[in-house]
């Protein structure tokens, strides 16, 4: 079984500071972790994967995000916000066997002030 | 060429009605897959199509929604007897396959459905 758990629902952060997105996962199986992001009246959008290589991974955007298996967690981060930035953004957990389809978190609103 | 496709992009519809959704997947994508995004809430897996295999159906809610993929292309997600509580956005993403890889899903820009 899997579950993934993303802390805060709601973030705001000012135009050019750290973004801190949080998530810890659960998992039976070692996983592979996705970060999507999503603006309004729209599907999701890939922003990075990771998949058992490197543990920091670098996505769209100026995103990154650290596998830490320690910790169960895949935090997202960006030095510095822009404006449009603002959007949900998903964290979400798949395995290499059983069930194909993604457990997600149940998102973060980022909100990006001038 | 173009991304995953859904019609409706809107769906309005009384409550006992019955509706079809549309999924275009990407082109030589083999597996298919129907989420359910409900207001605040994270995606929630419904059905999985890989192929000429049997369908994945362990995430549909009741036995009021079924979907098909014909072709191994285009999928239908079809709720029966809509109620209240079928009010979503119902997402569909496909990705390449083949089962055991981490081949990343791709997602169409969902049909908000509203059942008065």
């Amino acid at each position: 079984a899997q579950s993934v758990t993303q802390l805060g629902s709601h973030v705001s952060v000012s135009e050019g500071a750290l973004v801190l997105l949080r998530c810890n996962y659960s998992s039976s199986v070692p996983p592979y972790l996705f970060w999507y992001v999503q603006y309004p009246n729209q599907g999701l959008q890939l922003l990075l994967k990771y998949t058992s290589a490197a543990t920091l991974v670098k996505g769209i955007n100026g995103f990154e995000a650290e596998f830490k298996k320690s910790e169960t967690s895949f935090h997202l981060t960006k030095p510095s916000a822009h404006m449009s930035d603002a959007a949900e953004y998903f964290c979400a957990v798949g395995a290499y066997t059983g069930r194909r389809a993604l457990t997600f978190g149940s998102g973060t609103r980022l909100q990006v002030q001038p | 060429g173009a991304g995953v496709s859904q019609s409706p992009s809107n769906k309005v519809t009384e409550k006992g009605k019955d509706v079809e959704l549309r999924c275009d997947p990407i082109s030589g994508h083999t597996a298919l897959y129907w989420y359910r995004q409900s207001l605040g809430q994270g995606l929630e897996f419904l059905i999985y199509f890989q192929g000429n295999s049997a369908p994945d159906k362990s995430g549909l809610p009741s036995d009021r929604f079924s979907a098909e993929r014909t072709g191994g292309s285009v999928s239908t997600l079809t709720i029966q007897r809509t109620q209240q509580e079928d009010s979503a956005v119902y997402l569909c993403a496909s990705s390449l396959g083949p089962p055991g890889s981490t081949d990343t899903q791709y997602f169409g820009p969902g049909t908000r459905l509203t059942v008065l």
